[in-house]
Parts: structure tokens; sequence; C-alpha cells
């Protein structure tokens, strides 16, 4: 079975800091693993996906076989960044961590 | 792009009342979901479907049903609901196959008095 675990459910930063949210996964196969983000009044929307290596909005997310993680990055943190992030994991049948709001102040 | 539609962004509902959430998909999506969305907890899978009449249990299907009778429709219904059903509940499809994600509608705010 698998199982996202994101230990953190605040974030709180200032603009311009360095921002990582926490991803953990438990998987029997291959990961597959997504960040999603959600910003205020608007739906939810894929972010990034472990396969496809790429940077968006400043974000970047490696996967971590041996710490098992897919923590996500961002070098310098802007007040738009302010969101709810969820990890999810798996086209099967996707599972959710928790989420983490993050909060970047101005 | 996709776009997943769900009827209704608010409903307000008694409890013991028959209550159906409609989602629909313009993208030929093998695969739709429907979650629920509580603070602290995420989302909680309860229901999903692979194919036409098929149907699966989530993590949370006490007290839920679903009905796909047409590809590019998946319909929650809630036999009889109580208030601790008071949920946002998201609908969300995706093509299917390994490392698809999902492309989610804009929600249902559901209120059970």
């Amino acid at each position: 079975a698998q199982r996202v675990t994101q230990p953190e459910k605040l974030l709180s930063v200032f603009k311009g800091a360095p921002v990582e949210l926490k991803c953990n996964y438990s998987y029997s196969g291959s990961p597959e693993l997504f960040w999603y983000v959600q910003y205020s009044r608007q739906r939810l929307q894929l972010l990034l996906r472990h396969i496809s290596r790429e940077s968006i909005k400043g974000f970047t997310a490696d996967l971590n076989k041996g710490e098992t993680s897919f923590h996500l990055k961002k070098p310098f943190a802007q007040e738009e960044d302010s969101a709810m992030y969820y990890c999810g994991g798996g086209s099967y049948i996707p599972t959710f961590g928790r989420g983490t709001s993050l909060i970047v102040h101005p | 792009d996709v776009k997943v539609t769900q009827s209704s962004r608010y409903l307000v509902k008694r409890t013991g009342e028959k209550v159906f959430l409609e989602c629909v998909q313009d993208m030929d999506h093998e695969n739709m979901f429907w979650y629920r969305q509580d603070p602290g907890l995420g989302l909680r899978l309860i229901y999903f479907s692979y194919d036409v009449k098929m149907k699966e249990k989530g993590d949370i299907p006490e007290g839920y049903s679903v009905s796909r009778e047409k590809k590019e429709r998946f319909s929650l219904i809630l036999e009889s609901a109580s208030t601790n059903q008071t949920s946002m509940y998201l609908c969300a499809s995706s093509l299917g196959g390994n490392n698809s994600p999902l492309h989610f509608g804009n929600g249902t705010r559901l209120t059970v008095t």
C-alpha cells in the first residue's frame, strides 16, 4: 500500500527566505509522486511530478529513494506562493498527505 | 486543458436528506475520483471508478455511494446526510496509466444542518 506523509501542517516564512516542504513516502513498488497546490479560492492543481524533473514557479522536487522523500523546495519564497500544498502519490489509487499550509510574509 | 466541473459550489441540506453531487469531465478520462477535504485531515478518498459502471471503495466509503453510468459523469450520493458529512467534496479525473496526475474540480462545499 502507498502512503504519503507531510509532517508539517504549517510553514511560515518571510519573503525571500528559502522554503522546503517535506514529503515522505512508503511504497511497495516504483513511486509515482506529485506535488499539488491550492491557492485561495482556486481549485487544487498539479504543480510538479517527479518524472518531469522540472522547475515550476521556481519550485523543484527531487525524489530521494534512499530517504524515501520528495521534498518541495524553492530558494526564494514570494508572497504569491502562499497556498496549501499537497504531496500525492500513485496513479492507481492516488493518496495524499495531510497538506502543508505555506504562508509567506512580506 | 482538462475541465472537471462540479455542478454546485455550495449546498446546504438537512439531516436525513438524500444528496447528489455531480461531476463531469470533458477529456475522455478513464478514471474518476471523489475525495473529501477537511482541515488537518487532507484529502481522503471516498470512491473511485476506472470505467463506466465500475466503482471501488476508497478509504472512507461509509455513508456514501456512487454512480458512473457515462464515462464523463461520476456522481456521489449521500443516502441520508448527516452533520459529520459537512465538508468540501472534490471530484477529480485522470487519464489512467502510470504517472497520470489528477485534474480537480472546484469543489462543492456541503453543509448538513
